[in-house]
């Protein structure tokens, strides 16, 4: 079993949809949490960084963090083709060796015009 | 500020060919990674370094290795490229996590062993 699991998708809306993308963990140990969204052939680019439980807002995007159920999610409001990426979310712990980031497998979202 | 670069971003080696992917940080970031992605597997820590001078193994590091002289360059060193190394590289670089910044990541090296 991966440490980190999320549902690949791929995960289509219309325009204007809200957006939402979860992922389920095994490791309590996690504490930082880091949504990063990825584009075709380009790097990924960090989204949303949480620590601990909570949830964090940042214009469009929410998230959120259940350290009780080891279950973090991510919301898009009004969706734009523009968000139309893999989204994977990664995190860590105080004390991972190099800062070292587990990843799910990312989740392709299309948002359709 | 260009952030993390990487060079080149395509190559096709055959294989037992040697080659280096270049990586380099203007961010002044103490810590550095290595992560292939593959269909299906996400991204997957080859090796990394948390500071100039010290490097150490990630999950996948078998066929690698690194060195880092500098705090700003972290080259891989493909010793004898097979097929099961065709893959998207990135290079990555962070602070300490404690830190909002989380990591920085490069654009990506493609890299097909034939």
């Amino acid at each position: 079993q991966k440490e980190v699991e999320q549902d690949p998708g791929p995960l289509s809306v219309p325009e204007g949809a809200i957006v939402s993308l979860n992922c389920t963990y095994s490791n309590s140990a996690f504490q930082y949490f880091m949504w990063y969204r990825q584009y075709s052939r380009k790097g990924p680019e960090l989204l949303m960084y949480t620590y601990s439980s909570g949830n964090k807002e940042d214009g469009r995007f929410t998230a959120q963090v259940d350290k009780s159920s080891k279950y973090i999610s991510l919301f898009i409001r009004d969706s734009q083709p523009s968000d139309s990426a893999t989204y994977l979310c990664a995190m860590s712990h105080a004390g991972a060796a190099g800062n070292k980031l587990t990843f799910g497998g990312g989740t392709r979202v299309l948002v359709k015009p | 500020n260009a952030g993390v670069t990487q060079t080149p971003k395509f190559q096709v080696l055959k294989t037992g060919q040697s080659m280096t992917l270049q990586c380099a940080q203007d961010m002044n970031h103490e810590y550095m990674s290595w992560y292939r992605q593959d269909p299906g597997m996400g991204l997957r820590l080859i090796h990394y370094s948390v500071g100039a001078g010290i490097t150490d193994q990630g999950e996948v590091p078998n066929g690698y290795n690194v060195s880092r002289s500098t705090t700003e360059d972290f080259p891989l060193r493909l010793l004898s490229a097979a097929p099961s190394q065709t893959s998207v590289y990135f290079c990555a670089s962070s602070q300490e996590l404690r830190y909002d910044y989380g990591y920085t990541f490069g654009s990506g090296t493609r890299l097909t062993v034939v």
